[in-house]
């Protein structure tokens, strides 16, 4: 079974650019997660989908990062203009929609952002 | 206060010793508890998840949970290198939404 995809992996630009990331979660999860890693830091949710409708975005800096999944599968997450605090790592995940505990996430490789 | 909290090491151990790694949590309603594995420069890496109260064994991994107390453990019998590396739990505090609270993780090694 093919894991979580995401690209691309390493992404350098400067502070006022946009950025976009793709994700392609495992086949058949109808619930994808977009993550912040800050080095040294746990992950952070940033915004989370079922299917194609948002379910949590409460910690989107929305001023500044979008996200889409349209037709509840690939999804896109975009940064503009990009912050030098935005440098991280952003994980994608996916999981299974609830039926008994199909609540385990499974990561992507992720991508990592350097903004200078 | 954290939600979840761990210490963040480093934790060091010999070779096939058994490592225990600690995590609190403070919503007392809290459901569902995993443990990542992440490598350096890498993704996190599922090991184990446990929903009731008691010990999961999985090969190596016993995972422990104590709700009364807060608390989930992570125990990795006979140590190996390549168990060297962040460990991240991670709590379902909302039942609701399914999102994943993480700790900061703890950093282990282990010594050949």
């Amino acid at each position: 079974e093919a894991g979580v995809a995401q690209s691309p992996r390493y992404k350098i630009i400067e502070k006022r650019q946009s950025v976009a990331f793709w994700c392609n979660p495992i086949s058949g999860h109808a619930t994808l997660y977009w993550y912040q890693q800050i080095l040294g830091q746990g992950p952070k949710l940033l915004i989370q989908f079922q299917n194609n409708g948002v379910v949590d975005d409460s910690q989107l800096p929305k001023d500044r990062f979008s996200a889409e999944r349209l037709k509840g599968v690939d999804s896109t997450l975009k940064i503009q203009p990009a912050k030098l605090e935005d440098s991280a790592v952003y994980l994608c995940a996916s999981s299974l929609e609830g039926t008994g505990f199909s609540y385990e996430q499974y990561f992507g490789p992720g991508t990592r952002l350097t903004v200078t | 206060q954290k939600e979840v909290e761990q210490n963040s090491g480093p934790l060091s151990v010999p070779e096939g010793a058994i490592a225990s790694l600690n995590c609190t949590y403070s919503d007392r309603g809290s459901q569902s508890f995993f443990w990542y594995r992440q490598y350096s420069g890498k993704s996190p890496e599922l090991i184990m998840s446990i929903y009731s109260n008691g010990d999961k064994e999985d090969g190596r991994f016993t995972a422990q949970l104590n709700k009364a107390s807060q608390y989930v453990s992570l125990l990795i019998r006979d140590s190996q290198p390549s168990d060297s590396a962040t460990y991240l739990c991670a709590v379902i505090v909302d039942f609701g939404n399914e999102k994943l609270t993480f700790g900061t993780g703890t950093r282990l090694t282990i010594i050949p």
